[in-house]
């Protein structure tokens, strides 16, 4: 598997965006980037993914740079409900499983 | 619908017993996958279920680790003669079709935390 970095954490203040940066230098054309957070004392749950365009829901907008090697989680309007820990993850074909490191913590700050 | 549910949501045992955690997937859906996450840290993948088989078996940490699944649904993970360190959060994921590629979405259960004293 393609690896991810990320910052180990980071801060925001309620009802401010936020920007979460993750590299993956060695993606390969056909890896999907996905996203997942995982609040406390819960499962992760499915933020967002995509593969070469930007992509938006109702959670969050993901935006791809154009050589792929980085991407970045927008979360338009942090609320203190968004505390969590941020996962980016790469899966292409073959893979059954995916891959989380230690992702970000995001503390948001009312 | 229901999500993914797992059972029972904490155990704590001694060392050396054995363990059964169960999985619930959402109704329908083919794939299932367990993880275990310590504290603090991520996830490490277990093993992946298409239907009742195991294709991919290569993350059980040790002999003492085994899964099943029957009747493409409920699965259970069983750890014997459990060690210290086997504490962790067991998290089963399910999604609809394993093999339709790398854009599906996996749904998480709450855990297991096991405590093994």
């Amino acid at each position: 598997d393609a690896k991810t970095t990320q910052p180990n954490s980071m801060e925001s203040n309620e009802e401010e965006p936020v920007h979460l940066p993750c590299n993956h230098s060695t993606i390969s054309g056909t890896d999907y980037i996905h996203w997942y957070r995982q609040l406390p004392s819960q499962g992760p749950e499915y933020v967002i993914h995509g593969l070469t365009s930007n992509v938006n829901n109702r959670m969050a907008s993901l935006a791809i740079a154009e050589d792929r090697k980085s991407s970045t989680l927008i979360l338009h309007r942090a609320t203190l409900r968004d505390a969590a820990v941020y996962y980016c993850i790469l899966r292409g074909f073959n893979n059954n499983d995916m891959r989380f490191g230690a992702g970000t913590r995001l503390t948001v700050k009312p | 619908g229901a999500g993914v549910s797992q059972s029972p949501s904490n155990k704590v045992t001694e060392k050396g017993k054995d363990v059964e955690l169960r999985c619930d997937p959402i109704s329908g859906h083919t794939a299932l996958y367990w993880y275990r996450q310590s504290l603090g840290q991520g996830l490490e993948f277990l093993i992946y279920f298409q239907g009742n088989s195991a294709p991919d078996k290569s993350g059980l940490p040790s002999d003492r680790f085994s899964a099943e699944r029957t009747g493409g649904s409920v699965s259970t993970l069983t750890i014997q003669r459990t060690q210290q360190e086997d504490s962790a959060v067991y998290l089963c994921a399910s999604s609809q079709e394993g093999t339709s590629g790398p854009q599906e979405t996996q749904y998480f259960g709450p855990g297991t935390r096991l405590l093994v004293l």
